[in-house]
């Protein structure tokens, strides 16, 4: 149980072209979904918090109008990065958390490489 | 807020030995929930461990198993024979009790396995 499941796993894009990221919970429903963004050799940086039905809560630094976040649905959450550029090139994780689950632990998906040219 | 603190970028061990990944952690609250997290090269994030501030003895998962010092705020994990499958970088993660709050991750430690 507690599956997450990201696509695309990898994707290349040119610079100027936007790129959406699906993060589906499989087998639960989450209302509030996190995605972290990881540079090589670092640690996960939290970039937004998603929740079903409203506005995302973004971290401090992190651009609203350039990582676009929708909660459309309870097992769905999409992260559009929009106008890429070389710099946003980096590895994207989103998760979830399986409401009642003992200790509380956060669900990954298995990340979207994100390489911009 | 809350900050997590792995000292030690990189740790090496033999083959069937046993090493310890140390975590510290700066809280003004007084339950929470600690995580070890495992990322091979694969980039997969996998649930090692866990532990809740509120209880007092230590977490095991098979050769898995912490020592956790709530005075200290210190949650080190301990692999006990090791294997070459173990090799990957861990993250020490700390989570707020109440609400549907993220992680907040250390940075990391790179653990090599030697045959």
């Amino acid at each position: 149980g507690a599956v997450v499941s990201q696509h695309p796993s990898w994707v290349i894009c040119k610079s100027g072209t936007s790129v959406k990221i699906e993060c589906r919970s499989l087998d639960f429903q989450a209302t509030t979904m996190f995605w972290y963004r990881q540079f090589p050799k670092q640690s996960l940086m939290l970039m937004a918090t998603s929740n079903e039905g409203s506005k995302a809560t973004y971290e401090q630094g992190v651009e609203k109008d350039k990582f676009l976040i929708n909660h459309a649905s309870l097992t769905l959450s999409t992260l559009t990065v929009t106008s890429a550029h070389p710099e946003d090139s980096s590895f994207y994780i989103c998760s979830a958390r399986l409401s009642g689950e003992g200790g509380s632990p956060l669900h990954f998906g298995n990340g979207t490489r994100l390489t911009v040219t | 807020a809350q900050t997590v603190t792995q000292s030690q970028p990189e740790m090496s061990v033999q083959e069937a030995e046993t090493v310890t990944l140390s975590c510290t952690y700066d809280t003004s609250e007084s339950d929470y929930y600690l995580f070890w997290y495992k990322q091979p090269p694969s980039r997969q994030m996998i649930l090692v461990i866990r532990q809740e501030a509120y209880k007092q003895q230590n977490a095991t998962e098979n050769r898995f198993s912490v020592n956790f010092q709530k005075a200290a705020k210190s949650f080190s994990l301990k692999i006990s024979d090791s294997q070459l499958g173990d090799a990957a970088m861990y993250f020490c993660a700390y989570r707020r009790l109440t609400g549907n709050t993220p992680l907040v991750f250390g940075k990391g430690t790179r653990l090599s396995v030697i045959a």
